[in-house]
């Protein structure tokens, strides 16, 4: 079984100011999809970014990048010029490539707060 | 994105009663969509995943006959919560796929007097 660990339970960065988010997951599947996703207080999930494992090049969305180091089973999620509209509770989460979109395991979460 | 609908947003309900919440794929079609649990603080916890035309396939520990799920076509899956109880209270949140990614609807919140 798939497993995600986030070992942040809460950040605090300054707005404009950088944040790394940490995620680290166990699989023995060699083909998978990891992604981030924000909840913000509304409670919608939102989709940060995504990366397919067998691309090895690092995907970024904006302001929005990941690093993603495959034999360490990491998938960190970099945040640039961090905006008020940034804080939310953020998710890591790994699917397995099936063929077809199957079900996602979450990890336990980041609580970011972006202060002034 | 793609977009996902989730109707109720918001229901309180009397013990005992049955309440019906709707999941909707409006710009795409999802031969399988997703069901969640979130506590307070929480991360999502997967109750079951919905199948259009056949059964829905139901995590451990989650009980069928309290839950039950009906996908009845390719845009609209209903999660069922049959007799309820104060401890269904919750946050149910619905995903459908779009592609290989899973596309949420904004939640519905549960509460049983």
């Amino acid at each position: 079984a798939q497993t995600v660990t986030q070992s942040q339970p809460e950040m605090s960065v300054q707005e404009a100011e950088t944040v790394t988010l940490s995620c680290t997951y166990d699989t023995s599947e060699n083909n998978y999809y990891l992604f981030w996703y924000k909840q913000p207080p509304s409670r919608q999930m939102i989709l940060v970014i995504r990366q397919e494992a067998y691309k090895q090049q690092n995907a970024t969305e904006n302001r929005f990048s990941v690093n993603f180091q495959k034999a360490a089973k990491s998938f960190s999620l970099k945040i640039s010029d961090s905006q008020l509209g940034d804080t939310a509770m953020y998710f890591c989460a790994f699917m397995t490539h099936t063929g077809t979109a199957s079900k996602l395991t979450f990890g336990t979460g980041t609580r970011l707060q972006v202060t002034l | 994105g793609a977009v996902v609908s989730q109707h109720p947003s918001r229901v309180i309900c009397k013990s005992g009663t049955s309440v019906k919440i709707e999941c909707r794929s409006l710009d795409f079609q999802a031969t399988t969509m997703f069901w969640y649990r979130q506590f307070p603080k929480k991360s999502l916890m997967l109750m079951a995943t919905s199948n259009e035309g056949s059964k829905a396939t139901y995590e451990q520990g989650v009980e069928k006959d309290k839950f039950l799920i009906n996908h009845a076509s390719l845009t609209l899956s209903t999660l069922t919560v049959t007799s309820a109880h104060p401890e269904d209270s919750s946050f149910y949140i619905c995903s459908a796929p779009e592609g290989f990614t899973q596309y949420f609807g904004p939640g519905t919140r549960l509460t049983v007097l």
